[in-house]
């Protein structure tokens, strides 16, 4: 079945460590995006890419980095340089960035603590 | 720019009584909308959306919403509530005219359904 993995669904770190979270689709879709979910903030963008090679800044890239080399595969990093970075993490896809009528498929999320 | 409210960050219902959850919307276009539940430690699932077809939008698991235009509002409902509702539903937003490659969905800031035994 087609769908969005992302692992590990737990993940710990230490201070000061970056860490890399995964996210791989199978359904074809040009663009991807990963969100940051915390209690009662509901859900903000950190990177979206709608193509191969590019991706833009979300709302809060600060401390964040991402690639596109490939259209199944839209890895985060999670840098030293964020503060604040345990969060739920998730991972969406669009057939389509130019078409609205789709909404987004979400992969499972990935749960990051800082230890 | 677009933009969703979602009024009553909780809501408690009893099982079997209506469940109601309310979503405005502002566009400057006639938006797609999208109704998405969250289980604990889990990614969003669609429940159902808006495309311009019918206003009456039936979902998965008995949901159901209705586009309002005259009231922007776009509220979640379900006759009868069951202790597998307990969740939390986002709103969302897009809108409807291409203004290509720059469309996102705007989410709400969510609802977290409790249902009481």
């Amino acid at each position: 079945d087609g769908g969005i993995t992302q692992s590990p669904k737990y993940l710990f770190r230490k201070e000061g460590q970056n860490v890399t979270l995964s996210c791989e689709q199978n359904l074809n879709h040009d663009a991807m995006y990963w969100y940051r979910q915390d209690p009662g903030q509901g859900l903000r963008l950190i990177y979206y890419s709608q193509i191969v090679n590019d991706f833009q800044k979300g709302d809060i890239a600060e401390g964040y980095s991402v690639s596109r080399e490939k259209k199944e595969s839209f890895p985060l990093t999670v840098t030293s340089a964020q503060k604040n970075p345990t969060a739920f993490y998730l991972c969406a896809s669009s057939p389509n960035p130019g078409q609205g009528i789709y909404g987004y498929t979400f992969g499972s999320g990935t749960r990051l603590t800082v230890v | 720019a677009q933009s969703v409210t979602q009024l009553g960050s909780h809501v408690s219902v009893s099982e079997g009584a209506l469940v109601l959850l309310r979503c405005n919307y502002s566009s400057s276009v006639p938006p797609y909308l999208f109704w998405y539940v969250q289980y604990p430690n889990q990614g969003l699932q669609l429940l159902l959306k808006y495309t311009s077809a019918a206003t009456l939008v039936k979902g998965i698991n008995g949901f159901e919403a209705e586009f309002k235009k005259s009231e922007t509002s776009f509220h979640l409902t379900k006759p009868s509530a069951h202790m597998s509702d307990a969740a939390e539903y986002f709103c969302a937003v897009n809108p409807g005219i291409s203004n290509f490659g720059n469309e996102k969905l705007t989410f709400g800031t969510g609802t977290r359904l409790t249902i009481i035994p």
